[in-house]
């Protein structure tokens, strides 16, 4: 069964602290895996898009990194205002249509 | 503004009662979804519109009801509200279904 876990499931940073999300997954014919953030009480905001493995997305302090079976989403010299859950989702292959999204890890960056 | 609102923000509601949920895309985008947010803040389809077809249609009480009069609308409407229902709703909005989507800010639904 197709599947996208993240972890950890929470997390808190000293801001500055650099550090990694993880988002794995077990999907065959990846055709996307996508990046979001989401504020408490909004709704989630897109970051990034990887279609292929070794593909490398940035922005700002955020990059997004792809693997076969992983993703890595790596905050570095985190801010408070980076708090946030950070949301993960695979398309998966063609005639399906349907996002898979992991359950989010919950970043606290403290200052 | 360019973005995907939905109407209301709020709804309490008690059981038993019908209540509809409004969304509209001034993007431009061919695709809508109805998404249900959980306590857990685990994200699950419920339906998708692709230019007023109904593509993706998951497993939820046939009391939910989706309707899309155009592209740049999706509207969600649910007969006898039970407790369970109690959740946010998201209404999201894409260029095919291979992008990043635009979700709206959500819809909480209580249920009392």
């Amino acid at each position: 069964e197709d599947q996208v876990t993240q972890s950890p499931e929470a997390l808190r940073l000293q801001e500055g602290e650099s550090s990694s999300l993880n988002c794995s997954y077990t999907v065959s014919g990846l055709r996307g895996l996508f990046w979001y953030r989401q504020d408490p009480g909004k709704g989630p905001e897109f970051l990034f898009t990887l279609y292929s493995a070794g593909e490398e997305k940035e922005k700002e302090r955020l990059k997004a990194t792809l693997t076969k079976k992983e993703s890595f989403l790596h905050i570095t010299a985190p801010k408070p205002e980076d708090s946030a859950t950070y949301l993960c989702a695979v398309h998966p292959p063609p005639g399906t249509y349907k996002y898979i999204f992991g359950t989010g890890t919950r970043l606290k960056v403290l200052a | 503004d360019t973005a995907v609102s939905q109407t209301p923000k709020y709804l309490v509601t008690q059981m038993g009662n019908d209540k509809s949920i409004k969304c509209e895309q001034n993007l431009g985008h061919d695709t809508m979804y109805w998404y249900k947010q959980d306590s857990k803040k685990f994200l699950k389809i419920m339906f998708s519109y692709n230019n007023k077809e109904l593509i993706i249609n998951e497993t939820v009480p046939n009391r939910f009801s989706p309707k899309s009069p155009d592209k740049a609308h999706l509207n969600l409407h649910i007969n006898s509200l039970e407790l369970g229902d109690s959740a946010v709703y998201f209404c999201a909005s894409s260029q095919g279904q291979i992008y990043g989507y635009t979700f709206g800010s959500g819809t909480r639904l209580t249920v009392v």
